[in-house]
């Protein structure tokens, strides 16, 4: 069975502080993909990256960075240097090429001035 | 690019009433997707359709729930009779269909039964 745990519920920082997200995964297929979603308050999901199981080089875009991890299968998301617009839900989802994905159950992220 | 498009936004009904959602999907996505969130949790999977036809419906309460979707383009969801479990928000998501990439979100439609 595949599954996507997420267990931190809430996370509350204030601005400039870094925070990381943790994502711990369960599948038993050998080519997948993982995925990170924000999900402010109007309630739109927003994509923000996509890995495949065969690359697991750490990614940097601006204050974000992922960290993927095979050998514990995990997918962490860090935000560095907090801003009160990232106060969000956060998801980490998984799925296979041409499926629905598997989400977490969300880390909501409040970022105080 | 316009994205999906869903509607209504909200929508609040009594239980055993009836109630139907709207996708329009990016142009030209092959693959759409219906989504459950229920308050507090992630979305779940309702159903996914490639083009025309049904790829997976199993988590679909096909008692009380259908789904279409016309001319590989436009989808409907319906609830028949809603129950108060039903309260969430719907999400529709549509990607491409030659490579795999994100699934690209819509607004949502959020349901109040009461």
């Amino acid at each position: 069975a595949q599954k996507v745990t997420q267990a931190q519920t809430e996370i509350s920082v204030v601005e400039k502080e870094d925070v990381t997200l943790d994502c711990v995964y369960e599948t038993r297929d050998t080519t997948y993909y993982l995925f990170w979603y924000k999900q402010p308050p109007s309630g739109e999901l927003v994509f923000l990256i996509r890995r495949n199981s065969f690359d697991e080089q750490n990614e940097i875009s601006g204050r974000y960075s992922w960290n993927f991890q095979k050998s514990t299968s995990s997918f962490n998301f860090t935000i560095t240097a907090s801003q009160v617009v990232d106060s969000a839900v956060y998801f980490c989802a998984l799925g296979q090429a041409g499926t629905a994905l598997i989400f977490g159950k969300g880390t909501t992220l409040s970022v105080s001035s | 690019e316009a994205g999906v498009a869903q509607s209504p936004r909200y929508k609040i009904i009594e239980k055993r009433q009836s109630v139907a959602f709207w996708c329009n999907p990016i142009s030209g996505h092959a693959t759409l997707y219906w989504y459950q969130q229920i308050l507090g949790q992630g979305p779940k999977l309702l159903i996914q359709f490639q083009n025309n036809g049904v790829v997976d419906d199993s988590q679909l309460p096909k008692d009380r729930f259908s789904a279409e979707r016309l001319k590989g383009v436009d989808s409907t969801l319906k609830i028949q009779p809603a129950k108060l479990e039903d309260s969430a928000v719907y999400l529709c998501a549509s990607s491409p269909l030659a490579a795999y990439n994100e699934q690209f979100f819509g607004p949502g439609t959020r349901l109040t039964v009461l």
